[in-house]
């Protein structure tokens, strides 16, 4: 168990719709980093949240958007969602937003779109 | 940007034999370095990081990793491999002092037969 915490675990819904994705990142840690988990893109970094504020992005959609509360959880946003949206996305966090310390990963939401 | 090559996509291997699982980035200026296991239906878990300092580093596991600078290479070893070994490993790196996510590499996936 890496203190990461993720919910839902599963998630089905329908082309079109919108879905949010919850993180929780270890205790302490102020840094969470969502990546994309799909069989022909691999895993791809999509966005980092370091103590409330955007720090960096990668390859992510416009129709996708995230944020971290006071609390330093972190939501993923998807909307208008397509076939090709079905993966599974972690949340990872780390200490710092800095230095490249080590990030420790949640165990994932599987989001199926049919 | 950064890239992560692992050459090996399959690996089958018999207990006890050794392992060697190569990785090469590119990416002229300071990088970190790491390697992930994910084992069946588990999260993502650190085997072990290079940041700097001596460029033969251990992990967990009994697994180590060389860094070749000129190379560009992050190869992960381990003398002597177990059934519970099976899993799939990433080689991942970021920007050396930067805020980047992790860009990881398409994995390999590794049968140990008993």
């Amino acid at each position: 168990d890496s203190g990461v915490t993720q919910t839902p675990k599963h998630l089905i819904t329908a082309t079109g719709q919108r879905v949010t994705l919850r993180c929780s990142p270890r205790s302490g840690d102020l840094s969470v980093y969502w990546y994309q988990q799909s069989l022909d893109q691999g895993l791809q970094f999509l966005i980092q949240y370091y103590n409330g504020e955007e720090r960096a992005k990668g390859n992510i959609l416009e129709r996708f958007s995230a944020q971290q509360f006071p609390d330093l959880h972190s939501e993923l946003n998807l909307s208008s969602l397509e076939l090709g949206d079905s993966a599974l996305y972690f949340c990872a966090s780390s200490p710092s937003g800095r230095l490249g310390y080590e990030q420790y990963f949640g165990p994932g939401t599987r989001l199926t779109v049919t | 940007a950064q890239s992560v090559s692992q050459h090996n996509h399959h690996v089958i291997l018999s207990e006890a034999a050794s392992l060697e699982l190569g990785c090469n980035y590119s990416y002229g200026g300071t990088v970190n370095l790491f390697w992930y296991v994910q084992y069946p239906g588990q999260h993502l878990q650190l085997l072990l990081k290079y940041f700097s300092g001596d460029p033969l580093v251990k992990g967990i596991k009994g697994f180590e990793a060389e860094f070749i600078k000129s190379k560009f290479s992050f190869n992960l070893r381990k003398p002597s491999v177990q059934w519970s070994d099976t899993a799939e490993y990433f080689c991942a790196v970021n920007r050396g002092g930067g805020a980047d996510g992790l860009t990881f590499g398409k994995g390999t996936h590794l049968i140990i037969q008993p």
